[in-house]
Protein backbone atom coordinates (compact mmCIF):
# COMPACT_ATOMS: atom_id res chain seq x y z
CA UNK A 1 0.00 0.00 0.00
CA UNK A 2 2.43 2.14 -0.72
CA UNK A 3 1.40 5.90 -1.43
CA UNK A 4 4.36 7.25 -3.86
CA UNK A 5 6.29 4.73 -5.72
CA UNK A 6 8.64 5.10 -7.84
CA UNK A 7 10.61 2.75 -10.68
CA UNK A 8 13.56 1.85 -11.20
CA UNK A 9 14.87 2.44 -7.65
CA UNK A 10 18.61 1.94 -9.01
CA UNK A 11 19.47 3.38 -12.65
CA UNK A 12 22.93 3.06 -14.37
CA UNK A 13 23.57 3.82 -17.25
CA UNK A 14 25.71 5.48 -20.27
CA UNK A 15 26.60 8.94 -20.77
CA UNK A 16 24.49 9.80 -24.06
CA UNK A 17 21.49 7.26 -23.32
CA UNK A 18 18.01 7.98 -22.79
CA UNK A 19 16.13 7.11 -19.44
CA UNK A 20 13.14 7.43 -17.83
CA UNK A 21 11.94 6.93 -14.21
CA UNK A 22 8.11 6.53 -13.30
CA UNK A 23 6.34 7.92 -10.92
CA UNK A 24 2.78 6.44 -9.56
CA UNK A 25 0.86 7.99 -6.52
CA UNK A 26 -2.38 6.36 -4.78
CA UNK A 27 -3.20 8.97 -2.15
CA UNK A 28 -6.00 10.37 -4.86
CA UNK A 29 -3.66 13.57 -5.03
CA UNK A 30 -4.12 16.07 -8.20
CA UNK A 31 -0.96 17.73 -8.00
CA UNK A 32 2.88 15.46 -8.61
CA UNK A 33 6.11 17.00 -8.14
CA UNK A 34 10.09 15.46 -9.53
CA UNK A 35 12.60 17.17 -7.25
CA UNK A 36 16.44 16.62 -7.69
CA UNK A 37 19.12 16.21 -4.62
CA UNK A 38 22.76 16.49 -5.76
CA UNK A 39 25.93 14.87 -4.30
CA UNK A 40 25.99 17.65 -1.61
CA UNK A 41 22.46 16.69 -0.84
CA UNK A 42 20.52 19.68 -1.62
CA UNK A 43 17.23 18.65 -2.96
CA UNK A 44 15.73 21.39 -5.73
CA UNK A 45 12.30 21.51 -6.94
CA UNK A 46 12.46 20.53 -11.21
CA UNK A 47 8.42 20.11 -11.96
CA UNK A 48 5.54 20.21 -10.81
CA UNK A 49 1.80 18.98 -12.50
CA UNK A 50 -1.46 20.24 -11.00
CA UNK A 51 -4.15 17.69 -12.86
CA UNK A 52 -1.81 16.94 -15.60
CA UNK A 53 -0.64 20.26 -16.81
CA UNK A 54 2.55 22.10 -15.57
CA UNK A 55 2.87 24.72 -13.41
CA UNK A 56 6.49 24.63 -12.19
CA UNK A 57 9.40 24.62 -14.64
CA UNK A 58 12.13 25.29 -12.60
CA UNK A 59 15.78 25.90 -14.99
CA UNK A 60 15.76 22.54 -16.05
CA UNK A 61 17.76 21.51 -19.09
CA UNK A 62 15.23 20.62 -22.35
CA UNK A 63 16.90 17.36 -22.03
CA UNK A 64 14.45 16.74 -19.21
CA UNK A 65 10.73 16.52 -20.26
CA UNK A 66 7.73 15.51 -17.41
CA UNK A 67 5.06 13.49 -19.20
CA UNK A 68 1.80 12.87 -16.46
CA UNK A 69 -0.94 10.50 -18.57
CA UNK A 70 -3.12 11.40 -15.42
CA UNK A 71 -2.96 12.34 -12.31
CA UNK A 72 -1.99 9.64 -10.76
CA UNK A 73 1.46 9.32 -12.85
CA UNK A 74 4.44 11.91 -13.15
CA UNK A 75 6.95 10.24 -15.12
CA UNK A 76 10.21 12.07 -15.98
CA UNK A 77 12.37 11.43 -19.46
CA UNK A 78 16.21 12.14 -19.90
CA UNK A 79 17.81 12.45 -23.23
CA UNK A 80 21.18 12.66 -23.87
CA UNK A 81 22.08 11.73 -20.57
CA UNK A 82 25.14 13.55 -19.23
CA UNK A 83 27.77 12.76 -15.80
CA UNK A 84 26.09 15.61 -14.33
CA UNK A 85 23.08 14.12 -14.10
CA UNK A 86 23.87 11.76 -11.55
CA UNK A 87 21.90 12.71 -8.41
CA UNK A 88 18.53 11.23 -6.44
CA UNK A 89 15.70 12.07 -8.31
CA UNK A 90 12.69 12.27 -5.90
CA UNK A 91 8.94 12.16 -7.22
CA UNK A 92 6.10 13.75 -4.81
CA UNK A 93 2.36 14.46 -4.70
CA UNK A 94 -0.04 16.83 -2.90
CA UNK A 95 -3.61 18.05 -2.78
CA UNK A 96 -4.63 21.04 -4.31
CA UNK A 97 -0.50 22.50 -4.44
CA UNK A 98 -0.60 22.31 -0.59
CA UNK A 99 2.82 22.48 1.03
CA UNK A 100 2.19 19.39 2.79
CA UNK A 101 3.84 17.01 0.04
CA UNK A 102 4.23 12.95 0.30
CA UNK A 103 7.63 11.74 -1.21
CA UNK A 104 8.55 8.61 -3.07
CA UNK A 105 11.73 6.39 -1.88
CA UNK A 106 13.85 8.03 -4.77
CA UNK A 107 15.39 6.86 -7.82
CA UNK A 108 19.01 6.78 -7.61
CA UNK A 109 20.65 7.37 -10.82
CA UNK A 110 24.71 7.01 -11.74
CA UNK A 111 25.61 8.17 -15.63
CA UNK A 112 29.15 6.49 -16.59
CA UNK B 1 9.78 33.04 1.05
CA UNK B 2 11.72 34.19 3.76
CA UNK B 3 14.98 32.52 4.75
CA UNK B 4 15.72 30.47 7.57
CA UNK B 5 18.78 29.44 9.17
CA UNK B 6 19.55 26.09 11.06
CA UNK B 7 22.31 24.77 13.09
CA UNK B 8 24.31 22.42 10.44
CA UNK B 9 24.00 19.65 13.50
CA UNK B 10 23.00 18.38 16.90
CA UNK B 11 23.07 15.97 19.29
CA UNK B 12 20.20 14.11 21.82
CA UNK B 13 20.25 11.39 23.77
CA UNK B 14 18.06 8.64 23.24
CA UNK B 15 14.78 9.10 24.87
CA UNK B 16 15.23 12.65 25.69
CA UNK B 17 13.48 15.44 24.25
CA UNK B 18 15.38 16.55 20.84
CA UNK B 19 14.95 20.92 20.79
CA UNK B 20 15.42 22.04 16.66
CA UNK B 21 15.85 25.45 16.52
CA UNK B 22 15.24 27.51 13.30
CA UNK B 23 15.58 31.38 12.89
CA UNK B 24 13.27 33.36 10.11
CA UNK B 25 13.87 36.65 11.30
CA UNK B 26 12.48 38.00 7.81
CA UNK B 27 9.43 35.93 7.90
CA UNK B 28 5.83 38.16 6.39
CA UNK B 29 2.67 37.60 8.12
CA UNK B 30 1.18 35.53 5.40
CA UNK B 31 4.39 33.01 5.52
CA UNK B 32 3.76 29.44 7.01
CA UNK B 33 6.50 27.81 8.49
CA UNK B 34 7.06 23.94 7.53
CA UNK B 35 9.08 21.05 8.84
CA UNK B 36 10.42 18.30 7.05
CA UNK B 37 12.52 15.35 7.57
CA UNK B 38 14.85 13.02 5.79
CA UNK B 39 16.37 9.63 7.05
CA UNK B 40 19.50 8.73 5.21
CA UNK B 41 18.93 7.45 1.80
CA UNK B 42 14.93 7.69 2.16
CA UNK B 43 12.51 11.08 0.74
CA UNK B 44 11.65 13.49 2.73
CA UNK B 45 8.30 13.15 5.25
CA UNK B 46 6.46 15.84 6.55
CA UNK B 47 6.49 16.59 10.28
CA UNK B 48 4.28 19.70 10.94
CA UNK B 49 3.85 23.04 9.92
CA UNK B 50 2.47 26.25 11.84
CA UNK B 51 1.53 30.16 11.14
CA UNK B 52 1.34 31.76 14.68
CA UNK B 53 -0.34 29.41 17.41
CA UNK B 54 1.59 26.33 18.47
CA UNK B 55 1.18 23.40 16.87
CA UNK B 56 1.33 19.34 17.94
CA UNK B 57 0.69 16.31 16.08
CA UNK B 58 1.39 12.82 16.97
CA UNK B 59 5.28 13.59 15.51
CA UNK B 60 6.30 16.23 17.09
CA UNK B 61 5.31 20.17 18.46
CA UNK B 62 6.26 23.26 16.99
CA UNK B 63 6.70 26.22 19.19
CA UNK B 64 6.57 29.32 17.02
CA UNK B 65 8.05 32.72 19.08
CA UNK B 66 4.93 35.87 19.50
CA UNK B 67 7.24 37.94 17.33
CA UNK B 68 7.27 34.86 14.74
CA UNK B 69 11.25 35.36 14.11
CA UNK B 70 12.17 32.12 15.33
CA UNK B 71 10.86 28.63 15.82
CA UNK B 72 11.78 25.30 18.03
CA UNK B 73 10.67 21.52 16.78
CA UNK B 74 10.27 19.37 19.31
CA UNK B 75 10.32 15.95 19.53
CA UNK B 76 9.35 15.01 22.98
CA UNK B 77 11.12 11.44 23.73
CA UNK B 78 13.74 10.85 20.51
CA UNK B 79 14.89 7.74 19.46
CA UNK B 80 17.51 6.36 17.41
CA UNK B 81 14.71 6.19 14.65
CA UNK B 82 14.93 10.31 14.57
CA UNK B 83 18.20 10.62 13.71
CA UNK B 84 17.80 12.55 10.04
CA UNK B 85 18.37 15.94 8.80
CA UNK B 86 15.62 18.25 9.80
CA UNK B 87 14.66 20.82 7.00
CA UNK B 88 13.13 24.14 8.56
CA UNK B 89 11.39 25.99 5.30
CA UNK B 90 9.06 29.35 5.43
CA UNK B 91 6.30 29.24 2.46
CA UNK B 92 3.99 31.57 1.33
CA UNK B 93 0.35 30.08 1.46
CA UNK B 94 -0.94 31.97 -1.82
CA UNK B 95 0.35 32.92 -4.89
CA UNK B 96 1.41 30.92 -8.25
CA UNK B 97 5.28 30.46 -7.46
CA UNK B 98 4.12 27.57 -4.58
CA UNK B 99 6.85 25.44 -3.81
CA UNK B 100 9.09 24.35 -1.17
CA UNK B 101 12.64 25.19 -1.04
CA UNK B 102 14.71 23.17 0.74
CA UNK B 103 17.89 24.43 2.58
CA UNK B 104 20.63 22.31 4.14
CA UNK B 105 18.80 21.66 7.30
CA UNK B 106 20.06 20.10 10.96
CA UNK B 107 21.60 16.82 10.98
CA UNK B 108 20.03 15.49 14.11
CA UNK B 109 21.76 12.17 15.71
CA UNK B 110 20.31 10.47 18.53
CA UNK B 111 22.88 8.95 20.34
CA UNK B 112 21.84 5.49 22.48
Amino acid sequence: DTAVSQTPKYLVTQMGNDKSIKCEQNLGHDTMYWYKQDSKKFLKIMFSYNNKELIINETVPNRFSPKSPDKAHLNLHINSLELGDSAVYFCASSQERQFTQYFGPGTRLLVL
Amino acid sequence: DAKTTQPPSMDCAEGRAANLPCNHSTISGNEYVYWYRQIHSQGPQYIIHGLKNNETNEMASLIITEDRKSSTLILPHATLRDTAVYYCIAVISSGSARQLTFGSGTQLTVLP
